[in-house]
């Protein structure tokens, strides 16, 4: 299987908190993006990380990447209410995206 | 602005009744997706195209079925639909190309309900 794993499956934070969350995947990877989704929406692509690279900065976004242990992080720093979303992993095989369970994150002020 | 467009975005209809959901894009995008969501749960594949290339999951039902009839537009059929098919049905497009598959740009969905 191509699944992996999510966690935490749920994380609530106080406005100004750091948010992390995880993503393991079982088989090798072209790459691994990640995306948010607000509550009964489309998704919105956050970053894309290539199997050859580490970490990756966008905005208040930080994607590290480990392939030799199959995991990923999601590190959103000083988080604001609108931040308020499901956060999903897609690891990429070929021309198709796999997608984690993903993380339900709720930012409160 | 450049694109992905879901019509309609909520539909309803009765057990067993055909229904099409129809996608679009402006991006002039090589690939284009179908992706079911059912509530709280991933979305999950069912097929997408290169170009004209159709490429089905191994576990997508027969009773689902897409078109291409040319880059900007993809439908997706589902020819009887049961109370299981419930779920919001998500158009999504890339570039594809050599270079891997790049970001995908979703549309804002359709939300099936089945009476």
């Amino acid at each position: 299987s191509q699944q992996g794993e999510e966690d935490p499956q749920a994380l609530s934070i106080q406005e100004g908190e750091n948010a992390t969350m995880n993503c393991s995947y079982k088989t090798s990877i072209n790459n691994l993006q990640w995306y948010r989704q607000n509550s009964g929406r489309g998704l919105v692509h956050l970053i894309l990380i290539r199997s050859n690279e580490r970490e990756k900065h966008s905005g208040r976004l930080r994607v590290t990447l480990d392939t030799s242990k199959k995991s990923s992080s999601l590190l959103i720093t000083a988080s604001r209410a609108a931040d308020t979303a499901s956060y999903f992993c897609a690891r990429e095989y070929g021309n198709k995206l796999v997608f984690g369970a993903g993380t339900i994150l709720r930012v409160k002020s | 602005d450049a694109m992905v467009i879901q019509n309609p975005r909520y539909q309803v209809t009765q057990f067993g009744k055909p229904v099409t959901l129809s996608c679009s894009q402006t991006l002039n995008h090589n690939v284009m997706y179908w992706y079911q969501q059912k509530s709280s749960q991933a979305p999950k594949l069912l097929f997408h195209y290169y170009d004209k290339d159709f490429n089905n999951e191994a576990d997508t039902p027969d009773n689902f079925q897409s078109r291409r009839p040319n880059t900007s537009f993809c439908f997706l059929d589902i020819r009887s639909p049961g109370l299981g098919d419930a779920a919001m049905y998500l158009c999504a497009t890339s570039r594809g190309g050599l270079a891997g598959l790049g970001e995908q740009f979703f549309g804002p969905g359709t939300r099936l309900t089945v009476l």
